[in-house]
This record gives structure tokens, sequence and C-alpha cells, in this order.
């Protein structure tokens, strides 16, 4: 079946502690995104890849790094620089073209930083 | 910058009956898409239905249509019949045709289907 993969589903660090969160898709798709949801509220973009070994800062980057590698994973790092790490986080891909556009999620990551 | 507003924080509706989920966006863009996305207590994200700003007629998926106003800036979506598994949060997305397909959503607006 093709789609996106998330692990793990929850995950907890210590404050102070580097946490990488993974994304993995078998859709072929282009373009990868990461966002961050706070509890009520709608999604924020934290970085994107349009291509492999290429990638751009989101709306709320600080604190974050990414990598892309290979077309099908978009590793997520959370370092010890994010104020409030505590999130759910959502990887989402996208095919590239003008009539290919529609993002597709995983199941998300629920991060707990105590 | 683009913004996406919803002004309805929570709704509810009776099962079988309709509602409508209220959505405005502002953009100086003139190519570009809407979505809504539901997300159930699951937490995964699902497309509901998406309009682009192209067409006039508004898109229609089934049970779920939207009423796109391009000059007011406005994009609700309409749910008829009414199902308990529509019971979610559902938000509203502006994709920039020409700045990487990135989405920017809504605060949300968490729907109560109640029997």
């Amino acid at each position: 079946d093709g789609g996106i993969t998330q692990s793990p589903k929850y995950l907890f660090r210590k404050e102070g502690q580097n946490v990488t969160l993974s994304c993995e898709q078998n859709l072929n798709h282009d373009a990868m995104y990461w966002y961050r949801q706070d509890p009520g509220q709608g999604l924020r973009l934290i970085y994107y890849s349009q291509i492999v070994n290429d990638f751009q800062k989101g709306d709320i980057a600080e604190g974050y790094s990414v990598s892309r590698e290979k077309k099908e994973s978009f590793p997520l790092t959370v370092t010890s620089a994010q104020k409030n790490p505590t999130a759910f986080y959502l990887c989402a891909s996208s095919p590239q073209g003008v009539r290919n556009y529609e993002q597709y999620f995983g199941p998300g990551t629920r991060l707990t930083v105590t | 910058a683009q913004t996406v507003t919803q002004s309805q924080p929570e709704m509810s509706v009776q099962e079988a009956e309709t509602v409508t989920l209220s959505c405005t966006y502002d953009t100086s863009e003139s190519n570009y898409y809407l979505f809504w996305y539901k997300q159930p207590p699951s937490r995964q994200m699902i497309l509901v239905i998406r309009q682009e700003a192209y067409k006039q007629q508004n898109a229609t998926e089934n049970r779920f249509s939207v009423n796109f106003q391009k000059a007011a800036k406005s994009f609700s979506l309409k749910i008829s019949d009414s199902q308990l598994g529509d019971t979610a949060m559902y938000f509203c997305a502006f994709m920039n045709g020409n700045a990487g397909n990135m989405l920017t959503f809504g605060g949300g607006t968490r729907l109560m289907v109640k029997p």
C-alpha cells in the first residue's frame, strides 16, 4: 500500500535533548513538508523540500533542522534550541506539477518534552 | 503573506441536518487553490474537498459542497445530511500556486454532530 509513515506515534524526551522524527513515503512524491500543530490550533509549516538535497524554511523553522538525502525520506530534528517543542508533528508529501498539488498527510507524531 | 480565518471555533448540528462552516482568506495572488481538511479524533488529516481559484463552478463531493465567493475571498463548506462520523476538526487551507505548494491553514472549527 502506498502512503506516508511517521514513527514513532508517541515520543518522550527530556529537556535539552535533540530528537529526530521520522517521515517516509512510498508515493514517489517529489515534495515533502513538516507541520506543527498545537492544541486547538491549525497547522504551521516548519520546513519543506521540493527536491532531494534541497529544502527551505517555513514559518516557524527556528529550533528545527531537516535533511533530504533520499526522495522517500524527510526526517525532522527538534533541537534543544526549540523553546516549546511539545506538540503534534505532521509530515506531508505531494507530487509536483501544475495539476498535481494535493498534499497527503502521515498519521503524525506526538512529541512530549519534560 | 496569506492569511486564513475561520471565525467559528466550535459548531454543533443534529444528525441528518445541514451545517455550514465559514472561511475567509486574504491574498493578492491570482493563482491559488483552496481546501477543506477534516481531522477526526485519530488526528489523521483527510482531504474533504478542493477548489481551484480559476474555476467558477463550486466544487462538490457527495454530501460536501463549497460556496466559493472569489471577490469576497470567502470559501465556506456545507455538509448535508450530517452523520456522526462527521464529528471532527475542520480546517480551511490556502495554497499559493506560485510558491511551492505550501499550505496555510486556518485555526479550525470543531464540529460536533449530535444524535
